[in-house]
């Protein structure tokens, strides 16, 4: 069974720029959560989404932007790049139903260096 | 709010001795406690969990955590270090606000040398 999928593995913009990152959740699982992993740190939660809802955000300006899909594939959506945005951009699903005790399945994440 | 601490930046040990990376929490309620694992440029792996009952939990690759509700600890153990174990450790605790968020600790460098 494929796992949690992300793209771009890698890409670089410029400050003021925009980015879109891609997630598709492992099959069946209808939750997607973002994280940021900052060079030297833990990963930094940034939203969780629910059966195309928003259920969770974190302390992100509003530059940060996420959607789900119907098929529970996500996005997530950065505007105006500023350097400190250059991270490890991590997706995670789970089933998301209150039968999870909270584990989540990462992808290899999308790196993400701003210029 | 949830937190953990991991107070080690970095562990060094030998290959073949036991080793111990040590985790702490702070939580209001019951703790939902993980570890995860990351290798170099990688996502991380789900490793353990601690949600209620038996007090040691086994994982994945031979690791096993150890909850202490008095000590508030959650340390991640394993009898016999492989050179492959040389990884990045996260532990975290599960939030409480209700939906699936994650609070991570800043991370444990496990080296294991020949």
């Amino acid at each position: 069974d494929a796992g949690v999928t992300q793209s771009p593995t890698h890409l670089i913009k410029t400050r003021g720029q925009h980015v879109t990152l891609r997630c598709s959740p492992i099959s069946g699982h209808k939750s997607v959560s973002w994280y940021q992993q900052v060079l030297g740190q833990g990963p930094q939660f940034i939203f969780q989404y629910y059966e195309k809802e928003e259920r969770g955000r974190g302390n992100f300006p509003d530059r940060f932007s996420a959607r789900q899909f119907p098929n529970y594939s996500s996005e997530l959506n950065v505007n105006a790049l500023l350097l400190g945005d250059s991270a490890l951009y991590l997706c995670a699903s789970s089933s998301g139903d209150t039968t999870n005790t909270g584990e989540l399945f990462f992808g290899e994440g999308s790196r993400l260096t701003v210029l | 709010a949830q937190s953990v601490a991991q107070p080690e930046d970095q562990v060094n040990v030998a290959e073949g001795n036991p080793l111990t990376v040590k985790c702490t929490y702070s939580v209001s309620g019951n703790p939902y406690l993980f570890w995860y694992v990351q290798y170099p440029n990688r996502g991380l792996q789900f490793l353990l969990k601690y949600i209620t009952g038996d007090n040691l939990v086994k994982g994945s690759y031979g690791f096993e955590a150890e909850f202490n509700k008095s000590q508030t600890s959650f340390h991640l153990k394993k009898p016999s270090a492989l050179v492959s174990d040389s990884a990045l450790y996260f532990c975290a605790v599960r939030d409480i606000t209700g939906f699936q968020k994650l609070v991570f600790g800043t991370g444990t460098r496990l080296l294991v040398s020949p």
